[in-house]
């Protein structure tokens, strides 16, 4: 699988867009990028997750660029409840199917 | 529509006892994951099973540890003789079976609140 970097940890006023990016330049065609959170000590949740295209849903826009090396996930109009580890994962759907971790990016929503 | 549910949600054992963790994937999931987190890490993969097998383990220590998904019933993950440094949160995860979607193949993977044991 292939790894992903992040920022160690950012900051974001209430009410404006999070912009969160991962770097993912080892990626394969096969692999997915994921996108989690993780409120503190609660189990992670599903955000986001694209292949090529970018990608949007109630909670959150995904941009992956063209030779998908990265991407940034976007939180449209970040809250409180925001707050959380976001976890960017390359993910291959085939038979090796295992969630890499790394340490994720620590989002702090500021009011 | 209940999603992934774990029991007991927090567990204290003693060194040397049994800690014993149920993992109800959500309906329609037939395929289950197992992971760990130790303080201030990220998550690690233990193991993945669908109903009455179990498919990978490579994450999964050798000894002590084991893991089921019978046929009925939910998935247990067993730790025995408990030592110190099994003091952890403990994921389970479960997915439908490989479905094409839009995007092609995707199976994603949906988290329950997760297992605090703690080993005095």
């Amino acid at each position: 699988d292939a790894k992903t970097t992040q920022p160690t940890s950012m900051d974001c006023a209430e009410g404006r867009a999070a912009n969160l990016p991962c770097n993912h330049s080892t990626i394969s065609g096969n692999e997915y990028v994921y996108w989690y959170r993780q409120i503190h000590s609660q189990g992670p949740q599903y955000i986001i997750h694209g292949l090529k295209n970018n990608e949007t849903n109630e909670m959150a826009s995904l941009i992956i660029t063209e030779d998908r090396k990265s991407s940034t996930l976007i939180l449209p109009h970040a809250t409180l409840r925001d707050t959380a580890v976001y976890y960017c994962i390359a993910f291959n759907a085939g038979n090796n199917r295992k969630l890499i971790w790394g340490l994720g990016t620590s989002l702090g929503v500021n009011p | 529509n209940a999603g992934v549910m774990q029991n007991p949600r927090h567990l204290v054992r003693r060194r040397g006892q049994e800690a014993r963790l149920r993992c109800s994937p959500m309906k329609g999931h037939s395929h289950v994951y197992w992971y760990r987190q130790l303080p201030e890490e990220g998550l690690k993969f233990m193991v993945y099973l669908q109903k009455e097998n179990i498919i990978d383990e490579s994450g999964m220590p050798k000894e002590r540890f084991s893991a089921e998904f019978p046929k009925e019933g939910p998935s247990i993950l067993r730790i025995q003789q408990v030592v110190r440094g099994d003091s952890a949160a403990y994921f389970c995860a479960s997915s439908p079976a490989r479905l094409a979607g839009r995007q092609g193949l995707v199976e994603t993977q949906y988290f329950g609140p997760g297992t605090r044991l703690l080993v005095l």
